[in-house]
């Protein structure tokens, strides 16, 4: 499994900005941390990435502080359709590939 | 437009059966993974591969394995299903390490049934 470290479940609200943190402490100098979303009966689909300090996108922004051993997802005003499960990824145990940890899966309420 | 394909959305297999779930990608990807996502476990790698005929295990390789012949085709072979392989499997794709930048992309799973 992944050695990544983020909240099983966060609740917000329409309008709201969502702050989701990871913790990744074996990333790797080279790697690069992503984010990905996954809708129900969807497979997960690339949101952000980046190496280090801030990126910012259509969709949400990435702040990567400079050891970069954790990195924090926000998604501005959400609305319901962001609800879903989001992933940062880590290396696995073996350390020869970036995988997939538990998720966090976002409840959006009206 | 990225374009990852499996061969089925649904299947159901009998214990024992062998079973194959083939994907395809049409962007000359050279990494090529599977995965198998279960309620409460997230997405758990079974096999990746860099290139044609080259295979490296993943978290949980046992009981599965894996075939590219192609660089288009991975295929996920389980020899002799079982009840506990019952689960939701995707395929992804990805350019090769140096090009790590843009993720990997993903099929529309298989959810495979062994009865």
């Amino acid at each position: 499994l992944a050695k990544t470290t983020q909240p099983i479940s966060m609740d917000s609200y329409e309008g709201q900005e969502v702050n989701i943190t990871c913790s990744h402490n074996n990333i790797a100098t080279n790697d690069y941390i992503t984010w990905y979303q996954q809708f129900p009966s969807q497979g997960p689909r690339f949101i952000i990435q980046g190496y280090k300090t801030k990126v910012t996108n259509e969709v949400a922004s990435l702040f990567i502080p400079a050891d970069r051993k954790s990195s924090t997802l926000s998604l501005p005003r959400v609305s319901l359709s962001d609800t879903a499960v989001y992933y940062c990824l880590g290396r696995n145990n073996a350390g020869n590939m970036l995988t997939f940890g538990g998720g966090t899966r976002l409840m959006v309420k009206p | 437009d990225v374009k990852v394909t499996q061969s089925s959305r649904y299947l159901v297999k009998r214990t024992g059966e062998k079973v194959f779930l083939e994907c395809v990608q049409d962007m000359d990807h050279e990494n090529m993974f599977w995965y198998r996502q279960d309620p409460g476990l997230g997405l758990r790698l079974i096999y990746f591969s860099y290139d044609v005929k080259m295979k490296e295990k993943g978290d949980i390789p046992e009981g599965y394995s894996v075939s590219r012949e192609k660089k288009e085709r991975f295929s996920l072979i389980l020899e002799s299903a079982s009840t506990n392989q019952t689960s939701m499997y995707l395929c992804a794709s990805s350019p090769p390490a140096g090009t790590v930048r843009l993720g990997q992309y993903f099929g529309p799973g298989t959810r495979l049934t062994v009865t």
